[in-house]
């Protein structure tokens, strides 16, 4: 069954970077995108960014271009999301994602049916 | 990038009541458009799927329609299990968006 587990809970001073890892387990892991995805506390989800498991290439919102870096490691099926810079609005539960795309006679969708547990990150002095 | 509104941003309802959830593209995203359930500390889990298929192993009461830049979930007759908040997601754009929810609670 496919699987997604986080890095644990970090605190970090404003300022600093924090890297949070992805380790995928139960399919071929450069067939499939993995996105990122934030909460903070009591908001909603706000996307992040994305990265080709396969090729590397990557996308990221604009609100976070910049600042953010996501790579992976094939040969540990693992996905990392960086983020520099830290200030306190960047508290938030980060998630890890799989992107799944399904094909049939109406068309082509995606959608990230595989959500990791979450990583909290706190932004603290 | 495409903005998502959803509304209401909250609603109170009763178990065995019939709700109907919107969400609104600020362009035509055709059905390229998720719903998302999420619970108090818990990831988000996938319902539906290109505006209107039920991903595999939801409950039926769930269902989803529309297309282009107005979306509708409806949840049949409310099960205790469904009080949460949700969550509509373009995938139209490789920047993908999601809608800042709509929290469903008990009456």
């Amino acid at each position: 069954q496919v699987q997604l587990v986080q890095s644990g809970a970090e605190v970090k001073k404003p300022g600093a970077s924090v890297k949070v890892s992805c380790k995928a387990s139960g399919y071929t892991f450069f067939t499939y995108a993995v996105h990122w995805v934030r909460q903070a506390p009591g908001q909603s989800l706000e996307w992040l960014g994305w990265i080709n498991a396969g090729n590397g290439n990557t996308k990221y919102s604009q609100i976070f271009q910049g600042r953010m870096t996501i790579t992976r490691d094939t040969a540990a099926s693992t996905v990392y999301m960086e983020l520099s810079s830290l200030r306190s609005e960047d508290t938030a539960v980060y998630y890890c994602a799989r992107l799944t795309g399904y094909s049939d006679s109406s068309g082509y969708y995606e959608y990230l049916q595989h959500w990791g547990q979450g990583t909290l990150v706190t932004v603290s002095s | 990038d495409v903005q998502l509104t959803q509304s209401p941003s909250s609603l109170s309802a009763s178990v065995g009541d019939s709700v109907t959830l919107t969400c609104r593209a600020s362009q035509n995203i055709n059905i390229d458009l998720n719903w998302y359930q999420q619970k108090s500390g818990k990831a988000p889990e996938l319902l539906i799927f290109g505006a209107s298929s039920l991903l595999s192993g939801v409950p039926s009461r769930f269902s989803g329609s529309g297309s282009g830049t107005d979306f509708t979930l409806t949840i049949s007759s409310l099960q205790p299990e469904d009080f949460a908040t949700y969550y509509c997601q373009q995938s139209y754009s490789t920047v993908f968006t999601f809608g800042p929810g709509t929290k469903v609670d008990l009456k």
